[in-house]
């Protein structure tokens, strides 16, 4: 069965600090897709990264970064010089083969930056 | 349009009642999902449509919950004789053939009372 644990539920930076948000899965399948999403207050689901579980290259994208490292089943995200924009809840999530069946997805860690 | 639609934004029930909720998936997505968000909560998978094939129900919580996509395009989720319990936000998703971009709609807040 595929899995995904959040295990931060809300953590609170200030303003230009750094914050990474743990994603641990667990799946059977070879084959599978890693996705982290925002949330922000409006509710809407902002596509953040997919990432292959063949490719265990890390990515930049600005101020974001992710780590994904199979050897913990881990697939964490930092944010450099978070911004109060940053506020939202993050989501992690899995899907096998394709990437086309349905997400599983971790509770998600809400995140709060203070000015 | 140009995004997932999702109609009605907002829904408040009665508790027994029964509602229909509606998405209209990206043209061309041949892949639709349906979402429920609880207060606090994850989202969890509710059933998964993919072309013409049978959808994956695995995971309806009960059998007051069916959804319908006709004509490979627009889906209704249906919950009958609501309880209080159902309340959440609905999302709905879509992903075109052959390659990843899962797409959300916004969301239908559901409120039995």
């Amino acid at each position: 069965a595929q899995k995904v644990t959040q295990a931060q539920t809300e953590i609170s930076v200030v303003e230009k600090e750094d914050v990474t948000l743990d994603c641990v899965y667990e799946t059977r399948d070879t084959t599978y897709y890693l996705f982290w999403y925002k949330q922000p207050p409006s509710g809407e689901l902002v596509f953040l990264i997919r990432r292959n579980s063949f490719d265990e290259q890390n990515e930049i994208s600005g101020r974001y970064s992710w780590n994904f490292q199979k050897s913990t089943s881990s697939f964490n995200f930092t944010i450099t010089a978070s911004q109060v924009v940053d506020s939202a809840v993050y989501f992690c999530a899995l899907s096998e083969n394709s990437g086309n069946t349905p997400l599983v997805f971790g509770k998600g860690t809400r995140l709060s930056v203070i000015a | 349009g140009a995004g997932v639609s999702q109609s009605p934004s907002n829904k408040v029930t009665e508790k027994g009642k029964d509602v229909e909720l509606r998405c209209d998936p990206i043209s061309g997505h041949t892949a639709l999902y349906w979402y429920r968000q609880s207060l606090g909560q994850g989202l969890e998978f509710l059933i998964y449509f993919q072309g013409n094939s049978a959808p994956d129900k695995s995971g309806l919580p009960s059998d007051r919950f069916s959804a319908e996509r006709t004509g490979g395009s627009v889906s209704t989720l249906t919950i009958q004789r609501t309880q209080q319990e159902d309340s959440a936000v609905y999302l709905c998703a879509s992903s075109p053939p052959g390659r990843y971009g899962y797409t959300f709609g916004s969301g239908t807040r559901l409120t039995v009372v």
